[in-house]
């Protein structure tokens, strides 16, 4: 099973500002085969980037995703109020697909 | 448009079953699969396992082998999930969600439509 690991747990970040989020993992996803999703209180997770990299339909361009073998990243340029929630990163190379712990973006 | 409509809340005594629903509109049904996905209250997401619209063996997160059930109607266009001898600590809403690439692509892919999630309470 490929664990993830997020970092940080929490990070405090005001409007307007960059932030980037790791997703590390115990081995190499295949293919860069992860995602990322974004989860607001009470809702339903949304699919944010897919295969590493490119950004699911009606992401804005402020979102991007890198990386690859056992690191990943999401960069948020310009936090905008809607984007302080919670982000998961997902590996979809190998069963179990497994989810990191998340990382919850707060406004500082 | 695409979208999963998922089955209401439910309550339930520990030992008992649930069987969630998720009805596909707004796409071709056979052409995706679909994951079931949990999530405690106040915790991350957790994978239960995954089901061809169209049959064959679903695949199942090693914890829950024995206890979940997921099959579907195509007829309907629905996809079930069945949890059996329920513990409090199954207490979660669950959601499904659809696949980013159709199942013809023979690659995986992400999950990019969700339901609303159903809640389902276990409790004496």
């Amino acid at each position: 099973e490929i664990v993830l690991t997020q970092s940080p747990a929490t990070v405090s970040v005001s409007p307007g500002e960059r932030v980037t989020l790791s997703c590390g993992a115990s081995q190499s996803v295949t293919a860069s085969y992860l995602a990322w999703y974004q989860q607001r209180p009470g809702l339903a997770p949304r699919l944010v980037i897919y295969d590493a990299s490119n950004r699911a339909t009606g992401i804005p361009d402020r979102f991007s995703g890198g990386g690859s073998g056992t690191d990943f990243t999401l960069t948020i340029s310009r936090l905008e109020p809607e984007d302080f929630a919670v982000y998961y990163c997902q590996q979809y190379a190998s069963a179990p697909w497994t989810f990191g712990q998340g990382t919850r973006v707060d406004i500082k | 448009q695409v979208q999963l409509v998922q089955s209401g809340a439910e309550v339930k005594r520990p030992g008992a079953s649930v069987r969630v629903s998720c009805k596909a509109s707004g796409y071709p049904f056979n052409n995706y699969y679909i994951h079931w996905v949990r999530q405690a209250p106040g915790q991350g997401l957790e994978w239960m396992g995954v089901v061809s619209p169209t049959g064959g063996s679903p695949i199942y997160a090693q914890r829950f082998l024995g206890r979940i059930t997921m099959t579907t109607d195509t007829r309907t266009s629905s996809v079930y999930l069945e949890v059996s001898s329920l513990r409090s600590d199954d207490t979660a809403t669950y959601y499904c969600a659809r696949t980013l690439v159709m199942i013809s692509a023979v690659i995986p892919g992400a999950l990019d439509v969700w339901g609303l999630g159903t809640r389902v309470t276990v409790s004496s």
